[in-house]
């Protein structure tokens, strides 16, 4: 069984800190990860992708990948009040995607 | 440029009635899902089209069918609806260019209560 697991939280931090997701994954031959933002009432929306070790930046947005340690992190700098959502990690092996349940953040203004 | 659309948004079934909810896409992607999304349960796959042609069972199958109509249409059927069935279903597509092949994006979903 692919398995994709993180915190569920919830995780609060106060506006302008770093909220840091992490996420561990089951199967080493995961090819791709990718984090998904998901408002209440709302649909997934991808807000990161990764796809080798090391970090990849877009914005306030960073993602980190291990794949030794099978690890995956979010980090969001300078966390807003709209930052406040679940925020979902997933990996990709061939044409199947496995998701997290998810990690509640909220940002406290 | 639509993305991913889903119909109907909302719906309440009786048990034992019937429905498909239908899912289409504008970007031109291979690749098309269905998942179902319940409180502390995730997104679990239901069955995904990898081409047009090809459907796949997911991790919940049972209960449901897919139909992938064209490149652009996907849709999902429940012969005989079921209380357990009662879920937030999205469908998503994938297949851009390069790097972003494996980036699934998702329609607005299908709120689905069966009584």
């Amino acid at each position: 069984q692919k398995e994709v697991e993180q915190n569920s939280g919830p995780l609060s931090v106060p506006e302008g800190a770093i909220a840091s997701l992490n996420c561990t994954y089951s199967d080493r031959g995961s090819q791709s990860f990718f984090w998904y933002r998901q408002y209440s009432g709302k649909s997934p929306e991808l807000i990161m992708s990764i796809y080798s070790n090391g970090d990849k930046e877009d914005g306030r947005f960073t993602a980190q990948l291990n794949k030794a340690s099978q690890y995956v992190s979010l980090l969001i700098r300078d966390s807003q009040p709209s930052d406040s959502a679940t925020y979902l990690c997933a990996g990709n092996t061939g044409n199947q995607f496995y998701f997290g349940t998810g990690t509640s953040l909220t940002v406290i203004p | 440029n639509a993305g991913v659309t889903q119909t109907p948004k909302f719906q309440v079934l009786k048990t034992g009635q019937s429905m498909t909810l239908q899912c289409a896409q504008d970007m031109n992607h291979n690749s098309m899902y269905w998942y179902r999304q319940d409180p502390g349960m995730g997104l679990r796959l239901i069955y995904y089209s990898a081409s047009e042609g090809t459907t796949d069972k997911g991790e919940v199958p049972n209960g449901y069918n897919v139909s992938r109509l064209n490149k652009r249409e996907f849709s999902l059927r429940l012969e005989s609806a079921a209380p357990s069935q009662t879920s937030v279903y999205f469908c998503a597509s994938r297949g851009g260019a390069g790097l972003s092949y494996n980036e699934q994006f998702f329609g607005p979903g299908t709120r689905l209560t069966v009584l």
